[in-house]
């Protein structure tokens, strides 16, 4: 079936670094979101794109939509403890009846 | 976005037994979801919760298995039968607001089998 491909698998940062994580596929999205879920909780939407090249911004998050509709980045920008989860990549298919398919998510653990 | 709340937020259940999950959420909504994260992994949409019939299953997922009540437009059960350890993992419930792409998702429900 469709895949994201999400990388890295985790990261262990020092507080203050920048954090830069992707997703590729070899399939064309209509949209792509970015999601944090912390532990014991659901996946929380951090970020929505919904045209190719677009690049949005959320705080210290910034995210774009590939040019190519096939990959999205999201970077964190001068990283703090409570940044630590897992980040989720979505993507939306046409052809897959506009359902979300989900990357493999990025650990995030940040030394303080 | 909506505010959904899931029941049970934890369960440990015997093997052979059911639990049936509950999905409220605070408005009316069309289209809701329930997906399974098996531990340490992502989310795997299990099926699409219809108002008015039958729940659309993916590939791999059986009604048999999660019989999926949608009665109106703020509620939904998910039931996992006849569970087995491999059955362990969170199962979320979410949503989609008319006309929105994204989905918003409760807490999740956690399940250990034992």
């Amino acid at each position: 079936g469709q895949q994201l491909n999400q990388s890295p698998q985790s990261m262990f940062i020092q507080e203050g670094e920048d954090v830069s994580m992707n997703c590729t596929s070899s399939s064309i999205f209509n949209t792509w979101l970015w999601y944090k879920q912390e532990p014991g909780e659901g996946p929380v939407l951090l970020i929505a794109l919904y045209k190719a090249g677009e690049l949005t911004s959320n705080g210290r998050l910034t995210a774009q939509f590939g040019i190519t509709r096939k990959d999205s980045f999201l970077n964190i920008s001068a990283s703090i403890p409570s940044d630590v989860g897992i980040y989720f990549c979505a993507g939306q298919l046409a052809e897959y009846g506009n359902k979300l398919v989900f990357g493999a998510g990025t650990i995030l653990r940040v030394k303080s | 976005s909506a505010v959904i709340s899931q029941k049970p937020s934890r369960d440990i259940c015997q093997r052979g037994t059911s639990l049936t999950i509950q999905c409220q959420v605070d408005s009316q909504v069309t289209m809701m979801f329930w997906y399974r994260q098996q531990p340490g992994q992502s989310l795997t949409l299990i099926a699409t919760a219809n108002q008015g019939s039958e729940a659309t299953y993916e590939s791999g997922f059986v009604i048999d298995k999660f019989p999926i009540s949608r009665p109106n437009l703020t509620f939904s059960t998910l039931t996992v039968s006849n569970m087995s350890p491999e059955d362990s993992s969170i199962y979320l419930c979410s949503v989609a607001l008319s006309g929105a792409n994204v989905l918003t998702f409760g807490a999740g429900s956690r399940l250990t089998v034992l």
